[in-house]
């Protein structure tokens, strides 16, 4: 069955950067893309963007475009989201989530458990 | 950028009754939408995409319809486990892109 498990809880200090790792099974990783959500405490789901299993292209939000960076590693199954110059607001549930089908970009289908990220000085 | 609104903000009913979502899109999204359901502590889960396909494993009584701007989720009969969030979300044909909707709450009246 597909499964996507993520990285653990971190704390950053603000302008520190974190990476959140995803590592999927149960299904060609290189066959799907995978979307990276947040969702701060209390509020709703926020789309950071989205990577390509096959070849790693990428299209992030433009509100995290220059901070974010989601990369893949093929050999290992995984997926991280790399976040820099975190600021409280940055503070939220990561998720991954991979498209429902293998075709590039179809709605987020299975999702990791989440990573909570806190940032406090 | 294309925005989603989702109306009601709460929805109040008891277990058996019919539940009627909606989702408005600022610009037409074709049949590229979705529906997630998120209960507290848990990641969102897929119960409709491209508007009207059940994903895998979600009962019947979710169904979703609509094309353009307008959308509707219904689900017929409510069970106890449906109380939770609803988000829409809609999602560009190339490249990748997607957008949520604020979400419905649908409480135990």
């Amino acid at each position: 069955q597909v499964q996507l498990v993520q990285s653990g809880a971190e704390v950053k200090k603000p302008g520190a950067s974190v990476k959140v790792s995803c590592k999927a099974s149960g299904y060609t990783f290189t066959s799907y893309g995978i979307s990276w959500v947040r969702q701060a405490p209390g509020q709703g789901l926020e789309w950071m963007g989205w990577i390509s299993g096959y070849n790693g292209y990428t299209n992030y939000a433009q509100k995290v475009q220059g901070r974010v960076t989601m990369t893949t590693d093929t050999s290992t199954s995984t997926a991280y989201l790399e976040l820099s110059s975190l600021r409280s607001d940055d503070t939220a549930v990561y998720y991954c989530a991979r498209d429902v089908l293998a075709v590039a970009g179809t709605a987020p289908g299975y999702w990791g458990q989440g990573t909570l990220v806190t940032v406090s000085s | 950028e294309n925005v989603l609104t989702q109306s009601p903000a709460t929805l109040s009913l008891s277990p058996g009754e019919r539940a009627t979502l909606s989702c408005r899109a600022s610009q037409s999204v074709s049949s590229y939408l979705a529906w997630y359901q998120q209960k507290p502590g848990q990641a969102p889960r897929l119960l409709i995409y491209d508007a009207s396909n059940r994903a895998t494993g979600i009962p019947a009584r979710f169904s979703g319809s609509g094309s353009g701007t307008d959308f509707t989720l219904t689900i017929s009969s409510l069970e106890p486990e449906d109380f939770a969030v609803y988000y829409c979300q809609q999602r560009s044909s190339w490249p990748p892109l997607f957008t949520f909707g604020p979400g419905t709450k649908v409480d135990i009246k």
